[in-house]
């Protein structure tokens, strides 16, 4: 079962409008989230995070906002450019057994159109 | 730069034959990551050192094994490919397992 859950496959936005990336997930018990971010043929790379005991974290055009009762977070880029397409993971880490493993979605595909 | 590197970037093995996936890193982190990532699904984890430390999760399949002989390297063994293990795979490292986790290009590997 997903614990960690991208409803959203793809997203086309107009350059310089508000792309929202949404996530969703199940288990209480996480309490750190990141925002991945992958272009094809590279890995993933760290994009932004944020911790259960916060509501938002921002870093320049990146936004992340935390509801806990609504097990939901969600990633603004605000403006949008072309350069931001590409595919977004959310992931969710839980501490298990002395240790922390991360979950992470199935991915939602930007596109910022020119 | 400091890095995360995999070899190879593509692999081709047939049906049951062994094959051997390659990670190094540059930044001397602590943690080594192996996921495995079929198309348009999640990357999944298969397992992780802690230093020497390893640890394989519950749904992980025999037939897939990992090695690190030393803080730089780690590899990933699937003894027996069937056509369902053909995926991407990533490596990825970080400081600590609570920490940001850094990731290679990945493998993909390709069972023919």
């Amino acid at each position: 079962d997903q614990q960690v859950k991208q409803n959203s496959p793809s997203l086309s936005v107009q350059e310089g409008r508000i792309s929202i990336l949404n996530c969703d997930y199940t288990n209480s018990m996480f309490d750190y989230f990141l925002w991945y971010k992958k272009y094809p043929a590279e890995g993933p790379t760290f994009l932004i995070s944020i911790s259960s005991i916060k509501d938002k974290n921002e870093d320049g055009r990146f936004t992340v906002f935390l509801n806990k009762s609504a097990k939901h977070l969600s990633l603004h880029i605000v403006p949008s450019q072309p350069g931001d397409s590409a595919v977004y993971f959310c992931a969710a880490s839980e501490p298990t057994s002395g240790t922390y493993k991360y979950i992470f979605g199935t991915g939602t595909r930007l596109k910022v159109l020119a | 730069d400091a890095m995360v590197i995999q070899n190879p970037r593509y692999q081709v093995t047939q049906f049951g034959k062994p094959v051997t996936l390659s990670c190094s890193q540059t930044l001397n982190h602590n943690v080594m990551y192996w996921y495995q990532q079929k198309s348009s699904q999640a990357p999944k984890l298969l397992f992780h050192y802690y230093d020497k430390d390893f640890n394989n999760e519950a749904d992980t399949p025999d037939n897939f094994q990992s090695r690190r002989p030393n803080t730089s390297f780690c590899f990933l063994d699937i003894r027996s490919p069937g056509l369902g293990d053909a995926a991407m795979y990533l490596c990825a490292t970080s400081s600590h397992t609570r920490d940001t986790q850094y990731f290679g290009p990945g493998t993909r590997l390709t069972v023919l």
